[in-house]
Order: structure tokens, then C-alpha cells, then sequence
């Protein structure tokens, strides 16, 4: 069964600092895609960033960054550059075979 | 850019009734889903459909549960006899492809605003 885990709850950031978000997951899926999303108090699902498990390079989407460590099974979201409009929750996903499934989210607050 | 719609953005319905939730997927999507949000929960998957038929489904999406394309730009997920224990966000979602092993972008599945449903 595929789990993914986002182990904390919450996260504070200064203006302009940079910040990463944890993921975890766990699959005997060979092949796999880890995804991002932003949801702001709003409550739409925006898409950040997208990384296939046999890519060679992490993948980057602005100031978004993955930090992709596979024989780890950890899939981390650096944000660069905070900004207030980055407070939102932050939610994990993957989907190897079968459906996509979620971590828990982590609610990122950046600090003026 | 091209966008997934949902509609309405919020629903109030009575214990019992049968409430119709309705998208219209980015245009040159073929695979569609359902989500289900309740409040402060992660995001549940519901069911996806391709091809005018359901491709996968959840153990939450039981014979209370029902989606169709009814026409050539419409996804609607209906609800038979809603439960108290319905009300959540439901979003709906669509993607250009479904690979079998999902490590294609093009799995990357667009999220619609949502629809906030109160079962009373």
C-alpha cells in the first residue's frame, strides 16, 4: 500500500528566508510521480511541481524546488525567497499504480 | 490558461436529498476525478473515469455515489441520499494522461475550486 507522510503539522518562515517542507513515502512501486500542491485559506488546489522517480535531476518550478532523494524515499519542498502570499497549506502526493494519494499537509505562515 | 470549473462553489442541502455536483474539465483532458476534502482533513480520493467509464474507485465511493459526462464538457458527481457525514469539499480533478506507472507529467491532474457541500 502507498502512504505518504508529511510530519509537520506547521512551519514558520521569515520574509525572504528559504524553507523546506518534508515529505515521505513509502511504495514497492517501481515507477512513480511525487507531486506538490499549494492550498491557500481560499481552498482551491494549486499544482507546484512535479517529479518522476526515474528523473536524474530534481526538479525546479521558479522558486520551488524538490529535493528528490529516492533511496530515502523523501521528496522535500524548498521554497526560496518566502513570501507572505506563500502562507498556505502545503499538501504531498504520489501516484504509482492506482490512485493518488495524499499526506496530511503542512500549513506554512511566512512572517513579515 | 485553461482552468477546471466547478459549480456551485457551495451547496446547502437536507439530510436525504440527492444534490448533483458539476465540473467542466480543461478541455483536452481525458481523465477525470473526484475529491473529497473534509474540513482540516487531507484530500481523499473518490474515483477517476475514462472513457466514459469509472477507471478506479475508492471504498468511500459506494452505491450512494455516481459520476457521469453527460455531454461533451460536463463531469458531475451525484450523491443519492446524502449523509451528515458528506459534507466536505469536493474537488474535482483532470489530467491529460493516467499513466500506468503515473511517472509522466502528464499525470499531473488540475484541481477545480471546489464545491463546499453542508449536509444539514
Amino acid at each position: 500500500a502507498q502512504k505518504i507522510t508529511q510530519t509537520q503539522p506547521g512551519m514558520f518562515v521569515q520574509e525572504k528566508e528559504a524553507v523546506t517542507l518534508d515529505c515521505t513515502y513509502d511504495t514497492s512501486d517501481p515507477s512513480y510521480g511525487l507531486f506538490w500542491y499549494k492550498q491557500p485559506s481560499s481552498g482551491e488546489m494549486i499544482f507546484l511541481i512535479y517529479q518522476g522517480s526515474y528523473d536524474q535531476q530534481n526538479a525546479t518550478e521558479g522558486r520551488y524546488s524538490l529535493n528528490f532523494q529516492k533511496a530515502r524515499k523523501s521528496a522535500n519542498l524548498v521554497i526560496s525567497a518566502s513570501q507572505l502570499g506563500d502562507s498556505a497549506m502545503y499538501f504531498c502526493a504520489m501516484r504509482g499504480v492506482g490512485d493518488m494519494r495524499f499526506g496530511a499537509g503542512t500549513r506554512l505562515t511566512v512572517k513579515p | 490558461e485553461p482552468e477546471v470549473t466547478q459549480t456551485p462553489s457551495h451547496q446547502v442541502t437536507q439530510m436525504g436529498q440527492e444534490v448533483i455536483l458539476r465540473c467542466v474539465p480543461i478541455s483536452n483532458h481525458l481523465y477525470f476525478y473526484w475529491y473529497r476534502q473534509i474540513l482540516g482533513q487531507k484530500v481523499e480520493f473518490l474515483v477517476s473515469f475514462y472513457n466514459n467509464e469509472i477507471s478506479e474507485k475508492s471504498e468511500i465511493f459506494d452505491d450512494q455515489f455516481s459520476v457521469e459526462r453527460p455531454d461533451g464538457s460536463n463531469f458531475t458527481l451525484k450523491i443519492r441520499s446524502t449523509k451528515l457525514e458528506d459534507s466536505a469539499m469536493y474537488f474535482c480533478a483532470s489530467s491529460v494522461g493516467q499513466g500506468v506507472w503515473g511517472s509522466s507529467v502528464a499525470d499531473t491532474q488540475y484541481f477545480g475550486p471546489g464545491t463546499r457541500l453542508t449536509v444539514l
